[in-house]
């Protein structure tokens, strides 16, 4: 089956500090993987995604490599702000569908 | 880009009346749309899913009798929570696709607090 495993949180990182969320997934064919960012009382908004092997997405200074050896789409980003304080989801859907199967979230506090 | 309208955004409710969330694709057609519930500090868990002009398709433990969905048009989907619970209290965010291999695109969610 299809499923995402997220590394728990929370993460309190200092303003500029380098932030690695790690993902790995499950899937019996060939996913697409996203990252989505949910700001605290609002809903989610798509930060990235990638459809195939070895791909990068990549936004407002976040990356995410899509790894098929490892099963694995870690978030990462060089310096992060207190902006990007909020609630991180993996996910991944299948090609042949259009379900969504999220991780946990993880919550990410940024402090000055 | 595509957006997703999601009303209202914030609903409090007297436990045993029902509550009624609209989801609306404003600039694409929806063919299918997809009903999320959120529980405090957990994942999203997928509800249901509905397609334009047909029943919806519930996930395993979630009462139909309960959440009832109506997809009457590609730019409309509608959640009802009838005779709420304080139980049923939570985020539900829905999410619109225009089809098989298309982007999805998620609404700004409701919280819905039934007292």
């Amino acid at each position: 089956g299809n499923s995402v495993t997220q590394m728990e949180g929370p993460v309190t990182l200092s303003e500029e500090a380098f932030l690695t969320i790690n993902c790995t997934y499950t899937a019996t064919g060939y996913p697409s993987l996203f990252w989505y960012v949910q700001y605290p009382g609002e809903g989610l908004q798509l930060l990235l995604k990638a459809t195939k092997a070895d791909d990068k997405g990549s936004n407002k200074g976040f990356e995410a490599t899509y790894r098929k050896e490892t099963t694995s789409f870690h978030l990462e980003k060089g310096s992060v702000q207190v902006s990007d304080s909020a609630v991180y989801f993996c996910a991944l859907s299948e090609a042949t569908g259009n379900q969504f199967y999220f991780g946990t979230g993880t919550s990410l506090t940024v402090i000055p | 880009g595509a957006v997703v309208s999601q009303h209202p955004s914030r609903v409090i409710c007297k436990s045993g009346t029902s509550v009624k969330i609209e989801c609306r694709s404003l600039d694409f057609q929806a063919t299918t749309m997809f009903w999320y519930r959120q529980f405090p500090k957990q994942s999203l868990m997928l509800m249901a899913t509905s397609n334009e002009g047909s029943k919806a398709t519930y996930e395993q433990g979630v009462e139909k009798d309960k959440f009832l969905i109506n997809h009457a048009s590609l730019t409309l989907s509608t959640l009802t929570v009838t005779s709420a619970h304080p139980e049923d209290s939570s985020f539900y965010i829905c999410s619109a696709s225009t089809g098989v291999g298309y982007g999805y695109t998620f609404g700004s969610g409701t919280r819905l607090t039934v007292v």
